[in-house]
């Protein structure tokens, strides 16, 4: 059964470079036809996808935020990590990562297993 | 940019009917999906490929995607199916979310 766990820094600063990390346990990141997802959501607001990343290195991100977003692998790790730059207020939120099945038939995607969320504050 | 339009609302009795729907242009040409978010919990994907169950999902739970709108349907509704319910497409190499839905079962 595979399980996602996030972490990183609580509390970032405005202006500064937000880092989380998803660590993949119960399966490896290498193995399989996956994407590597991070979403979020604000309190009390709905969810908002960030971005995902492939086992190739190949990524999507949301065009709203695609100018301050990385996604990035660590396969030794089996770990994948999302860094947001220049950050605001408006980009406190709850952070999960997820995974998404490389899609067999049609135009499609879903996550259907998603790690249980930290908590990030944009505050000096 | 898509957009995918919830109904920010819906209530139902328990043991009765419940239909969430999902309003996109030409939804029905692409494929939906729904996750169920309990309240401080993350989401759990509850239908996928507009109709099809993740296993260890209730068979209360189904769905449907035409025209312009994709449904949630759940039969039956319990206590523990209160919840926010969204549904999410993949448009122009993005996921898009729909606004999301409470449902409250009365």
């Amino acid at each position: 059964q595979v399980q996602l766990q996030e972490s990183g820094p609580g509390l970032v600063k405005p202006s500064q470079t937000l880092s989380l990390t998803c660590t993949v346990s119960g399966g490896s990141i290498s193995s399989g036809s996956f994407y590597w997802s991070w979403i979020r959501q604000p309190a009390g607001k709905g969810l908002e996808w960030i971005g995902r990343i492939y086992i190739s290195g190949s990524t999507n991100y949301n065009p709203s935020l695609k100018s301050r977003v990385t996604i990035s692998l660590d396969t030794s790790k089996n770990q994948f990590s999302l860094k947001l730059s220049s950050v605001t207020a408006a980009d406190t939120a709850v952070y999960y990562c997820a995974r998404g099945p490389d899609p067999i038939a049609g135009y499609q995607f879903y996550m259907d297993v998603w790690g249980k969320g930290t908590t990030v504050t944009v505050s000096s | 940019s898509y957009e995918l339009t919830q109904p920010p609302s819906v209530s139902v009795s328990p043991g009765q009917t419940a239909s969430i729907t999902c309003s996109g242009d030409n939804l029905g040409e692409k494929y939906a999906c729904w996750y169920q978010q309990k309240s401080g919990q993350s989401p759990v994907l509850v239908i996928y490929q507009d109709r099809k169950r993740p296993s260890g999902i209730p068979e209360r739970f189904s769905g449907s995607n035409s025209g312009n709108t994709a449904t949630l349907t759940i039969s039956g509704t319990q206590a523990m199916d209160e919840a926010d319910y969204y549904c999410q497409a993949w448009d122009s190499s993005t996921v898009v979310f729909g606004g999301g839905t409470k449902l409250t079962v009365l």
